[in-house]
């Protein structure tokens, strides 16, 4: 099946800083990856559609110059949140859809999350 | 506006079978998954429909009736380990996938 990496799990970093997360598919091109963002005990928010060689289209209400993201082949997907603080602390995911169109049926396949924690 | 609603919690007995409905209002209408979540983790993928009709995979199966937008998640012979939340969602005529907020499912001994 569809396999999507994410890396790193966890991190932890102090406010102020900048953490990259990257996302990969692993046996499969991906045109298009998502990127969600969980808070506790919620559902999933779609922060941002990411296509393969054009810019990230973000939902309303997320900052596009603090978690910028850039999908430069059809297996990676980066998020960096910038400046990071306490409250961008969350569980970060990615997910990827195939880009063959005979195939999923517009299935995503999600990554296995960050954890972020901003102290 | 688009819409999906779903239990916000259900509860049930190991060995016993749920329920978990999902109701959607969308802009179109080209397919529903249902997604197992585990506190903690990513969504993992337990099914998709896209006619009306009954999907049987093991001890999950999912219904879709299009006409109602309604859709129904059915889980037999429970086990602790099905304590979840269980996310439906649906696929619009734009191809953007509206999530529902998820039902916790949490299941007794």
């Amino acid at each position: 099946g569809a396999v999507v990496s994410q890396h790193p799990s966890r991190v932890i970093c102090k406010s102020g800083t900048s953490v990259k997360i990257e996302c990969r598919s692993l046996d499969f091109q991906a045109t298009t990856m998502f990127w969600y963002r969980q808070f506790p005990k919620q559902s999933l928010m779609l922060m941002a559609t990411s296509n393969e060689g054009s810019k990230a289209t973000y939902e309303q209400g997320v900052e596009k110059d603090k978690f910028l993201i850039n999908h430069a082949s059809l297996t990676l997907s980066t998020l960096t949140v910038t400046s990071a603080h306490p409250e961008d602390s969350s569980f970060y995911i990615c997910s990827a859809r195939d880009a063959d169109p005979r195939g999923s049926s517009y299935e995503q396949y999600f990554g296995p999350g960050t954890r972020l924690t901003v102290t | 506006g688009q819409n999906i609603d779903q239990p916000t919690e259900m509860t049930a007995t190991e060995g016993a079978i749920v329920q978990i409905n999902c109701t959607y209002q969308t802009s179109g209408f080209n397919g529903l998954f249902w997604y197992q979540q585990h506190a903690g983790e990513a969504p993992t993928f337990l099914s998709y429909n896209v006619l009306d009709g009954l999907e049987e995979k093991g001890r999950f199966s999912s219904f879709l009736s299009r006409s109602k937008g309604y859709s129904y998640l059915l889980l037999k012979e429970l086990q602790m380990k099905d304590s979840a939340s269980y996310l439906c969602a649906v696929i619009d005529s734009n191809y953007q996938l509206i999530w529902g907020a998820g039902t916790k499912l949490i299941i007794k001994p």
